[in-house]
């Protein structure tokens, strides 16, 4: 009964260095987004899928990148971090629109610092 | 651009005041309107609203929507400590645009 699962939890970067933050929903949802928190700020949106294989751009997207090759796994890649990426990362997923609409699930975030 | 503006952005009360936190959205293809409150970690759902004037009720907490004035509110009753959180709003899109856009947040503080 995992839902939804952010890897990893913590990560320290030095300026300059890539990573790739891993989002996995074990409810067979169709849709993901990758939001990040800033104080002040609320959550605002990066990039988000609507299936496999599809992404669009959020809000905030520039100095990220995102890849849904599986339906269950959505990547959030930085390829060259900045200080203003240091913020909390959260993935969150849920079933399209229909009849009985859902809530979005959220993953326990991912605190990225980059120094 | 699909906007929610949340009010107050921050709030102090005492244990057992009522408190009313308001969200306004403007979102394409408006779907419906969440409400999730967030401690320390992820935010956790409480109410979704699809039509206007039905009241979703949880214990000391209720909602309703307004969509012809592209409003929510959500009330909080006998007010205790352990309401201290943000409370996040969002509107979902619809049509080619499935967006779940975020207000910043009302941070609410309820004191012994």
């Amino acid at each position: 009964n995992a839902g939804v699962t952010q890897t990893p939890k913590f990560r320290v970067l030095k300026t300059g260095q890539s990573m790739t933050l891993l989002c996995a929903q074990d409810m067979n949802h169709e849709y993901m987004y990758w939001y990040r928190q800033d104080p002040g700020m609320g959550l605002r949106l990066i990039h988000y899928s609507v299936g496999e294989g599809t992404t669009a751009k959020g809000e905030v997207p520039d100095g990220y990148n995102v890849s849904r090759l599986k339906k269950q796994n959505f990547l959030l890649g930085l390829e060259s971090a900045a200080p203003s990426q240091t913020s909390v990362y959260f993935c969150a997923s849920r079933e399209p629109p229909g009849p009985i609409n859902t809530e979005a699930f959220f993953g326990q975030g991912t605190r990225l610092t980059v120094v | 651009e699909d906007k929610v503006v949340q009010s107050p952005l921050s709030l102090v009360v005492h244990e057992g005041d009522t408190v009313t936190l308001n969200c306004s959205y403007e979102v394409t293809n408006f779907r419906s309107l969440l409400w999730y409150k967030q401690e320390k970690k992820a935010p956790t759902f409480l109410f979704m609203l699809t039509s206007s004037g039905i009241e979703k009720k949880s214990g000391r907490l209720s909602s309703i929507l307004d969509k012809k004035e592209l409003f929510s509110i959500l009330n909080i009753t006998a007010t205790q400590t352990g309401d201290s959180a943000v409370y996040l709003c969002a509107g979902y899109s619809g049509g080619s645009n499935y967006k779940l856009t975020f207000g910043k947040g009302t941070l609410l503080t309820v004191n012994p």
